[in-house]
């Protein structure tokens, strides 16, 4: 059992936005700003789409953001493409005895 | 532009010892954090645990007593060892850099390709 709690799957037709969420606790989501999120392609490498709650790397399209409140963190995606069905995974910093805890990740399937 | 090569064995026997290595090409390897990450077959990612160049390491509470992480600063390369293995040790393993792209904590923000590593009598 995954220490982050994410829906196992989201669905969007092209065009269209989802959102993905991701509960932790005040030990970790709540209690840092060190969230990020994946998109791992299957038989690729995760390519990492945030960081630090809402940040994007060079390269990620704006129309993937993220955000949080309280213990819950989100990923949104906008404007929905084909090439954006894949396994989305957040994580975050869990303190200095757990370090880093996963979700159990997302399946986005765009329909 | 960071880039990562990781290797070792693929097919372990159960009590075994797995090992693998992560080279790090084309960036500064001192100043960072330096992970292992894996994903069992059909399930989430899990992260094992990380290392900075002076050695300093930090591991999962829940694999800590079978893992090692290694550094050797002169190649710009990190190993980890995992011994004791068992079916449940049988994943994609990937090594990733801590925010050396992105200067950010906790951000895996640069990945190795990936090493099936299998465990079976």
């Amino acid at each position: 059992q995954s220490a982050l709690t994410q829906p196992p799957s989201a669905s969007g037709s092209p065009g269209q936005s989802v959102t993905i969420s991701c509960t932790g606790t005040s030990s970790d989501v709540g209690g840092y700003n060190y969230v990020s999120w994946y998109q791992h392609h299957p038989g690729k490498a995760p390519k990492l789409m945030i960081y630090e709650v809402s940040k994007r790397p060079s390269g990620v399209p704006d129309r993937f953001s993220g955000s949080k409140s309280g213990n819950t963190a989100s990923l949104t995606v906008s404007g929905l493409q084909a090439e954006d069905e894949a396994d989305y995974y957040c994580t975050s910093y869990a303190g200095t005895n757990t370090h880093v805890v996963f979700g159990g990740g997302t399946k986005l399937t765009v329909l | 532009q960071v880039q990562l090569q990781q290797w070792g064995a693929g097919l372990l026997k159960p009590s075994e010892t797995l090992s693998l290595t992560c080279a790090v090409y084309g960036g500064s390897f001192s100043g960072y954090y330096w992970s292992w990450i894996r994903q069992p077959p059909g399930k989430g990612l899990e992260w094992i645990g990380e290392i900075n160049h002076s050695g300093s390491t930090n591991y999962n509470p829940s694999l800590k007593s079978r893992v090692t992480i290694s550094v050797d600063r002169f190649k710009n390369q990190f190993s980890l060892k995992l011994s004791s293995v068992t079916a449940a040790d049988t994943a994609v393993y990937y090594c990733a850099s801590n925010g050396i792209a992105v200067a950010a904590w906790y951000a895996f923000d640069i990945w190795g390709e990936g090493t099936m590593v299998t465990v079976s009598s």
